[in-house]
């Protein structure tokens, strides 16, 4: 298993401005991606995160809204650019290994005003 | 296009008495489903998973049950405790296409004392 943590755990943020939100794996995951859950919905894979190179973003989900970084095994970035209130949702990282379950951190309540 | 489904939003049960979930989905090429439980504030936690080859799989109070010409799963919960009261998701993953997984909207469970 893997023990995952996210900060900021909430943050409130202003229409227009970024936010950074990290997540620490305590082992070595091969998987790291990131989710997000608006409310009433479902989890929605926003992108994978490749170590050491461009992730690899779903369908409706781009760059430049959503820069992933993955310098290492154990540590992700995801930053939300430009944010309009469409954007306040749950953020939340998950890792693990191929063919096996995901591990999820607490998640990033996220509200923009 | 949801292609993993939880049609009840919530279940409510005595304590005791047994909780049955239910996921639907479409996609005939999943191989891989499992189900996460979540509190609130907290990320999902993953419970039980089963493999396409089976119909079964229990551990503890927990048993998934996998109808593959239903496409249809199932998650028992016996006897339920209070501290089953959680949103539960089931979801879904076809392995030769990647580790993606697609996530229902979640049955949110309350066992009552």
């Amino acid at each position: 298993s893997a023990v995952i943590s996210q900060k900021p755990s909430r943050d409130i943020c202003q229409r227009g401005t970024s936010l950074t939100i990290q997540c620490q794996v305590d082992s070595q995951v091969t998987m790291m991606f990131w989710y997000r859950q608006q409310p009433g919905q479902s989890l929605t894979l926003i992108a994978t995160a490749n170590q050491g190179s461009e992730a690899t973003y779903e369908s409706g989900f781009v760059i430049d809204k959503f820069p992933i970084s993955r310098p290492n095994l154990t540590f992700s970035t995801l930053t939300v650019s430009n944010m309009s209130p469409e954007d306040s949702s749950i953020y939340l990282c998950s890792g693990g290994y191929p063919y096996n379950e995901q591990f999820f951190g607490p998640g990033t309540r996220l509200t923009v005003l | 296009d949801q292609q993993v489904k939880q049609n009840s939003p919530s279940l409510s049960v005595q304590e005791g008495r047994i909780s049955i979930l239910n996921c639907d989905y479409t996609n005939s090429m999943f191989d891989y489903f499992l189900w996460y439980k979540k509190y609130p504030a907290e990320g999902p936690t993953f419970l039980i998973s089963i493999s396409s080859i089976k119909d079964k799989n229990e551990d503890g109070r927990f048993t998934v049950f996998l109808n593959k010409s239903a496409k249809h799963l199932s998650l028992h919960i016996v006897p339920s405790q209070p501290g089953d009261s959680a949103v539960y998701f089931c979801a879904a993953r076809n392995s030769n296409t990647g580790n993606q997984f697609y996530f229902g909207t979640g049955t949110s469970l309350t066992v009552i004392p």
